[in-house]
């Protein structure tokens, strides 16, 4: 079995901080990871993923995330915040990439001026 | 990039309705289907996956005769919510996959039963 364990409901930030959002996953096969946002009343847009390979994975609007094997993480990081990006933030894990995927809690990520 | 689009994006109908809620895979052939539902301020919960041309793979705790799903196609899933009740108001949103590629998400079906 599978599971996502995403740190912290609600995330606030000032625009132009860094923006770090916490996921910790559990798999007894390799994972596959991802990050999705969500904007109101949509569907989720994938901003990243992590299959094999390199740890770090770099994603649209500038996100980028590790994978720590370790830690059993895979935290979402932008160095600078920008107001468009406040959204539903949620991490998940598949067992293969068309596999069907195991959602955290999501966070909901406040930026302010 | 790969389009799913999900249709109608929203019903408001009275109990007792049956609803049907499309899902498209626009540019791609999808092989396998999910249907997720969300509830206010919570995450996505898998209702059920499915393979075009053979029956849906059903989570545990969903009713099958209750949301009837069909995959004819390889650009078409459809969700049925059969006599809908109130308890059955939700989000639902239908994601597409295609071999290992990761699956594309509709933008939703807001479903409000009176």
């Amino acid at each position: 079995a599978q599971s996502v364990t995403q740190l912290g409901s609600h995330v606030s930030v000032s625009e132009g901080a860094l923006v770090l959002l916490r996921c910790n996953y559990s798999s007894s096969v390799p994972p596959y990871l991802f990050w999705y946002v969500q904007y109101p009343n949509q569907g989720l847009q994938l901003l990243l993923k992590y299959t094999t390979g390199a740890t770090l994975v770099k994603g649209i609007n500038g996100f980028e995330a590790e994978f720590k094997k370790s830690e059993t993480s895979f935290h979402l990081t932008k160095p600078s915040a920008h107001m468009s990006d406040a959204a539903e933030y949620f991490c998940a894990v598949s067992d293969g990439t068309a596999s069907k995927l195991t959602f955290g809690t999501g966070t909901r990520l406040q930026v302010t001026l | 990039g790969a389009v799913v689009s999900q249709h109608p994006s929203r019903v408001i109908c009275k109990s007792g309705t049956s609803v049907k809620i499309e899902c498209r895979s626009l540019d791609f052939q999808a092989t396998t289907m999910f249907w997720y539902r969300q509830f206010p301020k919570q995450s996505l919960m898998l209702m059920a996956t499915s393979n075009e041309g053979s029956k849906a793979t059903y989570e545990q705790g969903v009713e099958k005769d209750k949301f009837l799903i069909n995959h004819a196609s390889l650009t078409l899933s459809t969700l049925t919510v059969t006599s809908a009740h109130p308890e059955d108001s939700s989000f639902y949103i239908c994601s597409a996959g295609q071999g290992p590629q990761p699956q594309h998400f509709g933008d939703g079906t807001r479903l409000s039963i009176l």
